[in-house]
């Protein structure tokens, strides 16, 4: 049992490519989300969906794209990386309903130079 | 707007000791509130979730506490051990979810 898998864990970008992180979860969970992580800041929101082929923005979606084309599948774009990205990213997701728990990916630590 | 505030930042404590966890939110009116547990290089592990209905949830030597009224929330961990040692983080439901910074526990042997 998989749970939430986050590819790649590990990525250097140079300041103006782009790349996507993908999340997978194997769970038939209709909630998707992706977190940013920073020291002294905690967990802020990115963007969200909660359903396939829709998505909505969160607490900090200013650089970022994101796609749900598949029910499992999650995606977070970065079209122009900047060293302020450099952070470490997490997809979580869960089950429709008020009290079902959120599970997490074990993240992918992005750096921009 | 929701806040969450978890006091102290940092713990230390010696194998073995009781200890508890604090969470604090801003608005009351909340349906749950979830204790996560953060290994260093990981994501988040979902440690026990307490619905505003219950006041107690306890999952093995992890007791969590609900009091809306207060805006409070306590993790109670009983008999620490070493590999006890991690950040834990609380977080509450406010579109879709706002977490605290967690505290970081050293249980020293």
């Amino acid at each position: 049992n998989a749970g939430v898998t986050q590819t790649p864990k590990f990525r250097v970008l140079k300041t103006g490519q782009s790349m996507t992180l993908l999340c997978a979860q194997d769970m038939n969970h209709e909630y998707m989300y992706w977190y940013r992580q920073d020291p002294g800041m905690g967990l802020r929101l990115i963007h969200y969906s909660v359903g396939e082929g829709t998505t909505a923005k969160g607490e900090v979606p200013d650089g970022y794209n994101v796609s749900r084309l598949k029910k499992q599948n999650f995606l977070l774009g970065l079209e122009s990386a900047a060293p302020s990205q450099t952070s470490v990213y997490f997809c979580a997701s869960r089950r429709l309903g008020d009290n079902s728990p959120l599970h997490f990916g074990n993240g992918t630590r992005l750096t921009v130079t | 707007k929701q806040e969450v505030t978890q006091i102290p930042a940092a713990l230390s404590v010696p194998e073995g000791e009781n200890l508890v966890l604090n969470c604090s939110f801003t608005d009351s009116a909340i349906y749950n509130l979830q204790w996560f547990r953060q290994d260093p290089g990981k994501g988040l592990t979902s440690l026990l979730l307490i619905q505003s209905s219950q006041r107690e949830q306890t999952s093995g030597r992890l007791n969590a506490s609900l009091d809306k009224s207060s805006g409070r929330s306590t993790l109670y961990i009983a008999a620490s051990q070493p590999g006890d040692s991690a950040t834990y983080l609380c977080a509450v439901p406010s579109t879709p979810l706002v977490f605290g910074k967690g505290t970081r526990l050293s249980v020293i042997a």
